[in-house]
């Protein structure tokens, strides 16, 4: 069974510039996860999706952010405009249920100059 | 603050020595887990334990919870220099999960 997978696993990009992220959670999960972790700092929930819905975006820091999730499978992360603190790596994880193991994937490392 | 906080933040013993790591909280719980991050690599989950059990094993580790003081602990026997990594528990409050900032263990030859 393949894993939770991410794209990139880097991207360096200037600031105000739009990025992308892609998670592929593992199959038959309906539980989606965005987690993000800043240099240094504790790994921050950023929403959840179950299915195509969101459950709960409340970790979502500002509306430069946008998750989606059409069709329950794979989600997307976008950041727009980037901004120097957005830099972290970004991880995505999935699971079966709510509140059980979650599976993570490799994460994506952003940096923004 | 519902955040989970690990101590040590950081942890340097010799292979072989047994190394543990605490994870406090603040509120009830569901359950709480303990990833590991290898430098650069996702996080790999290693044990979930429930609020009504007490202890839990897996190889050479060894978790307990202790729901009156609000605390876990990750107890990992024979080091290896393979363990080294950051360990973070994670705390299940209702569907999502609360990180705490980690401790980095570091196991040497």
């Amino acid at each position: 069974e393949a894993g939770v997978t991410q794209f990139p696993s880097h991207s360096v990009i200037e600031k105000g510039q739009t990025v992308t992220l892609r998670c592929d959670p593992i199959s038959g999960h309906d539980n989606l996860y965005w987690y993000r972790r800043v240099m240094g700092k504790e790994i921050k929930f950023l929403l959840h999706f179950v299915k195509e819905s969101k459950q709960d975006e409340s970790g979502m820091p500002n509306n430069r952010f946008l998750a989606e999730r059409t069709g329950g499978t794979y989600s997307t992360l976008k950041v727009q405009p980037a901004e120097l603190e957005d830099s972290g790596v970004y991880f995505c994880a999935s699971s079966h249920g709510a509140g059980v193991t979650q599976y993570f994937g490799p994460g994506t490392r952003l940096t923004v100059l | 603050s519902q955040q989970g906080e690990e101590d040590p933040q950081a942890l340097s013993i010799q292979e072989g020595e047994n190394a543990t790591m605490n994870c406090s909280y603040k509120t009830s719980i569901n359950n709480l887990q303990w990833y590991r991050q290898n430098s650069g690599r996702g996080l790999v989950h290693l044990i979930l334990i429930r609020s009504n059990e007490r202890e839990k094993h897996s190889g050479r580790l060894r978790v307990t919870l202790d729901t009156s003081k609000k605390s876990s602990s990750l107890l990992i026997t024979a080091s290896r220099a393979a363990d080294t990594a950051s360990y973070f528990c994670a705390i299940n409050y209702g569907q999502n999960f609360v990180f705490g900032p980690g401790t980095r263990l570091s196991v040497l030859p």
